[in-house]
């Protein structure tokens, strides 16, 4: 069974300052992972979707990494902006249980 | 439509009622996924179909949820005798197909239920 961790639950940091999000998961048989962004009281938009192939994908100031083997994903946000402050979940996908598995996601507050 | 439409968006009911929520996905994605999301918590899995039928239904917490797609398109999830522990956003997403998943999930808005 996929177990999808996120750590820290929530972070802050000045604007500016280039933030990093931690995903690890337990079933290294995974198919994809992404990356999404929930405002308050609002839906997940997709950020990024990483496939088992891949090692990283970038889109803007986003970037995220796949390593299956430590079983682990980073997201990357470069030069954050207050407009940044979400939450972010990954989540991923193994054929085990041809569904998305998420982590609890972390809460990013960024100060101007 | 452009996107995954869910209502209502927001639903307030009495303990013991009956509630139906829809989702209507992006045409032509065939496969359409239920979650719950508790406050502070990430999204977990309810419910799943391929087509018109329940590919894998394993996340229902208990018999008082049901869902349907007769169609292969709108879902409805029904939650019978509802109760305070119910309360949660409830998330549908959709994808062109389940296997393999290339083209990854888009999410609804969702539905707030609130059970006082």
């Amino acid at each position: 069974k996929q177990e999808v961790t996120q750590i820290p639950a929530a972070l802050s940091v000045p604007e500016g300052e280039n933030l990093v999000l931690n995903c690890s998961f337990t079933d290294s048989a995974i198919y994809n992972l992404q990356w999404f962004r929930q405002d308050p009281g609002k839906g997940l938009t997709s950020l990024l979707l990483i496939q088992s192939s891949q090692r990283e994908q970038t889109s803007g100031r986003l970037n995220a990494s796949l390593d299956k083997s430590s079983g682990r994903s980073t997201l990357y946000i470069a030069a954050s902006q207050p407009g940044d402050s979400a939450t972010y979940l990954c989540a991923g996908y193994s054929f085990a249980g041809n569904k998305l598995t998420f982590g609890g996601g972390t809460r990013v507050l960024v100060k101007p | 439509g452009a996107g995954v439409s869910q209502t209502p968006s927001n639903k307030v009911t009495e303990k013991g009622k009956y509630v139906e929520l829809r989702c209507d996905p992006i045409s032509g994605h065939t496969a359409l996924y239920w979650y719950r999301q508790s406050l502070g918590q990430g999204p977990e899995f309810l419910i799943y179909f391929q087509g018109t039928g329940a590919a894998d239904d394993s996340g229902l917490p208990n018999d008082r949820f049901f869902a349907v797609r007769p169609e292969g398109s709108v879902s409805t999830l029904k939650i019978q005798r509802t109760e305070r522990g119910d309360s949660a956003v409830y998330l549908c997403a959709s994808s062109l197909r389940t296997l393999p998943n290339s083209y990854g999930y888009t999410f609804g808005s969702g539905t707030r239920l609130t059970v006082v």
